[in-house]
């Protein structure tokens, strides 16, 4: 157990629903960050938050968002669904957003989109 | 932008032998670079951190070391164990200032008993 916790594990949905992927971070970490990893695509960073605030954006989609509550967890929301988001969402986490140290990664979300 | 290069050929190797694997930039040098392993169908885990002032870095069966002249880290697994198996990343800073970190695509390694 890394300590950095996803839920659900496995995610089944259709073409056009929205789905909200939930992390939380290990104790003491402020920083949190959302990866998506395809086949194809490796680990794309989409976005990072630090202590409630988004701190950076890399390849989110305008249909994915995110927020970082004030207890420190984390929600993806991806809304729109199309085939191509089909992929493993992993959230990470680390002591100060500059990551000396290393991201803890959880163990992911499958999302399968039909 | 910056970019990572790793080797997407697989590395077979025997075991009992060391595993060589490359991690090539292009663009600035970033002020560390990172090495994670992931095995299939779970999240990557963090090995090593090496920076920019450094050359080489050791953990245990582990060695890294950095070239920034080359832009280029290796990674070194001594004395290679079927367990070793895996895919290993490299992963550094996205810009000059960054707090996050972008990943190259990985080598899987597979040692053979």
């Amino acid at each position: 157990d890394s300590g950095v916790t996803q839920t659900p594990k496995h995610l089944i949905t259709a073409t056009g629903q929205r789905v909200t992927l939930r992390c939380s971070p290990r104790s003491g970490d402020l920083s949190v960050y959302w990866y998506q990893q395809s086949l194809d695509q490796g680990l794309q960073f989409l976005i990072q938050y630090y202590n409630g605030e988004e701190r950076a954006k890399g390849n989110i989609l305008e249909r994915f968002s995110a927020q970082q509550f004030p207890d420190l967890h984390s929600e993806l929301n991806l809304s729109s669904l199309e085939l191509g988001d089909s992929a493993l969402y992993f959230c990470a986490s680390s002591v100060d957003g500059h990551d000396n140290y290393g991201y803890t990664f959880g163990s992911g979300t499958r999302l399968t989109v039909v | 932008s910056q970019k990572i290069e790793q080797n997407s050929e697989a590395l077979n190797i025997q075991e009992g032998k060391t595993a060589t694997l490359t991690c090539n930039y292009t663009n600035y040098s970033p002020a560390y670079l990172q090495w994670y392993r992931q095995d299939p169908g779970r999240g990557p885990v963090f090995l090593l951190l090496i920076r920019e002032n450094e050359k080489e870095k050791r953990k245990e069966r582990l060695k890294v070391t950095f070239d920034t002249t080359l832009k280029q880290s290796l990674f070194h697994i001594t004395a290679s164990q079927p367990a070793d198996s895996a895919t290993y990343l490299c992963a550094l800073p996205r810009g000059s200032s960054a707090s996050k970190i972008i990943f190259g695509s990985g080598t899987r390694l597979s040692i053979r008993p």
